[in-house]
Formats: C-alpha cells, structure tokens, sequence
C-alpha cells in the first residue's frame, strides 16, 4: 500500500529553526509536495521536489532522498505565523496526490 | 499565480436538504480538478477527481450517487451533497490543475479556501 509518515505535532521557538520529517512508500514518484494549511484554511503551496537534493526559497528549505524515500522542510528564522499544519504529499505513478496526516508546528515565543 | 475560488465559504443546511458547493478556475483553464474532504484534525482525503466533459472517477468508498459531481466547463466544477446528514458535515476543498504550463510542475494542484458544510 502507499504510506506518507510525518510527525502528528512539533513545537518549536520563535527566531529559531525547525525541520519536519517525511517519509514515503508510494507506487511510483512524481514529486513530492510541501503544503502549509492554517486552521480553517486550504493548503497554500510551499515547495515541489522531483530531484535529490535541497531546494532553498527564503526561510524555507525543501530536501529530497528518493533513494531513501525521505523528504525534510527547514524552516529557519521561525515567526508566530508559521503556526500551521505542514503537508507532505507525494505525486505517485498516476499523478495522483498521496496526502500524509499533516505535521501541527506550535510556535512558541 | 493561478487563483481557484469556492462558493459558498461556508453553508448551514438542514438534514435531508442538497447543497451546491462551485469550485472556479479564474485566470487558468483547468480539465482536471479535485474534491477533497477533511474532518477535524486530519489531513485531506480525495473524494473524486473532475474532468471535463466526462463523468468523474471517484475514490473507494465515496458514493457517487450521493456526491454528485458536474465538470461542464473549462473553468467550473460543482459538487453537489445530495440528502446531507449530520455526518456530512465537513470541510470540502477543490483544487485544480494548471496545465497550460509545462513539465511536471504543470501537476502542481492550486487550492480552493474550501467550503465549511455543517448539516443540522
């Protein structure tokens, strides 16, 4: 079957960094997607790896192992907003999304 | 970057009623988008995916009869809750795909802010 596993919550520090972990088993790879959601909000697109290695776009960063089926988000220099659910989805043989249960980062000042 | 919007953000109905929900496409044509449902902390779950022209393709378990779903144009798709019950109250979201890009980014999915559905 196909599996996304991330952490169900982290807490971290404002001004501080923070990585949320993803691992995957898909049938086949398309991709791997990162989503930010806030509560009662739709997912806002962060970042899309198809290639090993790291993706950096400002206070983010993406990494990608497809060897090892893993994927990281960094977020660096935490603000208050960054409190939200983090997505892991995985594009598999079908160009379908696999969706994992979401990481709940909890930003304390 | 590509805009979808839903409508209603959020509906109040009573057991038994249908309810419409749209998902537009605004400044991108989309064949192909997505219905999703998610409870309460839980991450999304598809329920069907729209293509234009044709009849949807739904997931496991979701009953197409009960969720019907309308793709009639390039940039609209609407699901419609037949027979709401109480247990149909979630929170939908559609997505779309831009596929007048190129390469495999073109399968990135843009989001609707999803409609909140609470069923009396």
């Amino acid at each position: 079957g196909q599996n996304i596993d991330q952490p169900t919550e982290m807490t971290a520090t404002e001004g501080a960094i923070v990585q949320i972990n993803c691992t995957y088993q898909t049938s086949g790879f398309n991709g791997l997607f990162w989503y930010q959601q806030h509560a009662g909000e739709a997912p806002t697109f962060l970042s899309y790896n198809v290639l090993d290695g790291l993706e950096e776009k400002g206070r983010f960063s993406s990494f990608l192992s497809r060897s090892k089926g893993y994927s990281y988000l960094l977020l660096k220099e935490l603000q208050m907003k960054d409190s939200a659910s983090y997505l892991c989805a995985v594009m598999d043989s079908n160009y379908q999304l696999i969706w994992g249960a979401g990481t709940k980062l909890i930003i304390k000042p | 970057g590509a805009v979808v919007s839903q409508h209603p953000s959020w509906v109040i109905c009573k057991s038994g009623t249908s309810v419409k929900i749209e998902c537009r496409s605004l400044d991108f044509q989309a064949t192909t988008m997505f219905w999703y449902r998610q409870f309460p902390k839980q991450s999304l779950m598809l329920m069907a995916t729209s293509n234009e022209g044709s009849k949807a393709t739904y997931e496991q378990g979701v009953e197409k009869d009960k969720f019907l779903i309308n793709h009639a144009s390039l940039t609209l798709s609407t699901l419609t809750v037949t027979s709401a019950h109480p247990e149909d109250s979630s929170f939908y979201i559609c997505s779309a795909r831009d596929q007048s890009t190129s390469g495999s980014f073109s399968y990135e999915q843009y989001f609707g802010p999803g409609t909140r559905l609470t069923v009396t």
